[in-house]
């Protein structure tokens, strides 16, 4: 089973909307950390967001949010205020405690890009 | 804002060859990674260093590939033979602590093995 889904390969969002990218995690342990990581035509990884497993609140950075339900085991990026400098690609990932916290592992990937 | 930086930022080379990427990680970070993301699909996990040894490798890190920190601010990684299917995007990542914390990515060397 993936570890990390993301089923939105690629997403369309207008200037200044809101977009949400959906992220599905599979783990079973109790420690983990989700990340949000942006990768422009660049090639570059940026880091994001993130939020571990005992956090009460959802985490929130500037313009980006991330929205953990646990239950449904889903970590979805919210961009509020879509700007063209969004256009990227966007991947999802998560740090395991019995992976001894040494990886990251991925999704796909969901290319964003912002129409004027 | 400190940043991990990667050097060069492209690599060509001829199959067969041996090529050396080279990482500074942000200075206060006692945990180094190597990823790889070959063009159109995710990035993967390669390994991680700490205290000068191995900590936890892929399947994908076998004896064709090593990795160094040779002095205090370097941390190598060593492809001994390269094959056409080596072309990738590497990555290197490094980490304060190890437990949940975040990784920062350098901007990657896009390796092209002919």
């Amino acid at each position: 089973a993936q570890k990390i889904t993301q089923t939105q390969p690629g997403m369309f969002v207008q200037e200044k909307e809101a977009v949400t990218l959906d992220c599905t995690y599979d783990t079973s342990d109790q420690s983990y950390g989700l990340f949000w990581y942006k990768q422009p035509s660049s090639g570059e990884m940026i880091f994001l967001i993130y939020q571990g497993s005992y956090d009460e609140q959802n985490a929130t950075e500037g313009r980006y949010s991330l929205n953990i339900q646990k239950a449904r085991k889903s970590a979805n990026l919210v961009i509020s205020g879509s700007q063209l400098g969004d256009s990227a690609m966007y991947f999802c990932a998560m740090r395991e405690a019995s992976g001894g916290y040494q990886k990251v592992t991925f999704g796909t990937g969901t290319k964003l890009q912002v129409i004027p | 804002e400190p940043e991990v930086t990667q050097t060069p930022s492209h690599q060509v080379t001829q199959m067969g060859q041996e090529v050396i990427l080279r990482c500074v990680p942000i200075s206060n970070h006692l945990y180094f990674y190597w990823y790889r993301q070959i063009l159109g699909q995710k990035v993967e996990f390669l390994v991680s260093f700490y205290n000068n040894e191995i900590s936890e490798k892929s399947e994908i890190f076998d004896d064709q590939f090593s990795v160094e920190r040779p002095d205090g601010s370097n941390f190598t990684l060593k492809i001994r033979s390269t094959k056409l299917e080596d072309s990738a995007m590497y990555f290197c990542a490094s980490s304060e602590a190890l437990a949940l914390d975040t990784q920062y990515f350098g901007p990657g060397t896009r390796l092209t093995v002919l």
